[in-house]
């Protein structure tokens, strides 16, 4: 059971928008930056959104973060096949004082 | 370019130990705070533990507690982690990654190192 809850699926057609949740508490998403990862098959993660909507470089801007309260929400516009991976979203928690990671979520690309 | 290599992983028995390491290049370790993260198989990923930037704190999650040790020595540009006292469920990919002080992120991935915990 991860502290922070995604759905464990999402799909949506090539061109679409996708959103996919993340929910915690305050001693996690509350008080803390959101960051969100992305892993292709048989990859290693690849850091997509920090600081809650922050995009690193080389990143597109069809990806893009929000917070709210103790949730956030990656959004994925203009969908594209290779799009298709597992993300995750990730803080850290102050009472647990350690890293937190969501379940991962599983995007399909119709 | 910054690259992270892992190293150390392979099969142990339950109750034996692992020494993962984690060699960077491309950037200038001591601006970094580094943590392992692991990603069991067909699972998600799961924080393990993260060492401050001149490895003043460390932070272990309760599953590896007093079983595990990271450490670092940032002149030789590596990170560490001891692994004793294995479970089976410790089997996974290990992963170095990269944290920004203050940003909480994990910038740089290395492509992991799979630990397998079997008899």
């Amino acid at each position: 059971q991860s502290v922070l809850t995604q759905p464990p699926s999402v799909s949506a057609a090539p061109g679409q928008r996708v959103t996919i949740s993340c929910s915690g508490s305050r001693s996690n998403i509350g008080g803390n930056s959101v960051s969100w990862y992305q892993q292709l098959p048989r990859t290693a993660p690849k850091l997509l959104i920090y600081d809650n909507d922050d995009r690193p470089s080389g990143i597109p801007d069809r990806f893009s973060g929000s917070k709210s309260g103790t949730s956030a929400t990656l959004v994925i516009t203009g969908l594209q096949t290779g799009d298709e991976a597992d993300y995750y979203c990730a803080t850290w928690d102050s009472s647990l004082d350690g890293g937190v990671f969501g379940g991962g979520t599983k995007l399909t690309v119709l | 370019e910054v690259q992270l290599v892992e190293s150390g992983g392979g099969l142990v028995k339950p109750g034996g130990s692992l020494r993962l390491s984690c060699s960077t290049s491309g950037l200038t370790l001591s601006n970094y705070n580094m943590n392992w993260i692991r990603q069991a198989p067909g699972k998600g990923l799961e924080w393990v533990s993260t060492i401050s930037s001149s490895s003043s704190y460390m932070y272990y999650a309760d599953s590896v507690k007093g079983r595990f040790t990271i450490s670092r020595d940032n002149a030789k540009k590596s990170l560490y982690l001891q692994m004793n006292s294995l479970r089976v469920e410790d089997t996974a990919v290990y992963y170095c990654t990269t944290t920004r002080p203050g940003l909480g992120d994990y910038l740089h991935w290395g492509q992991g190192t799979l630990a397998t915990v079997s008899s």
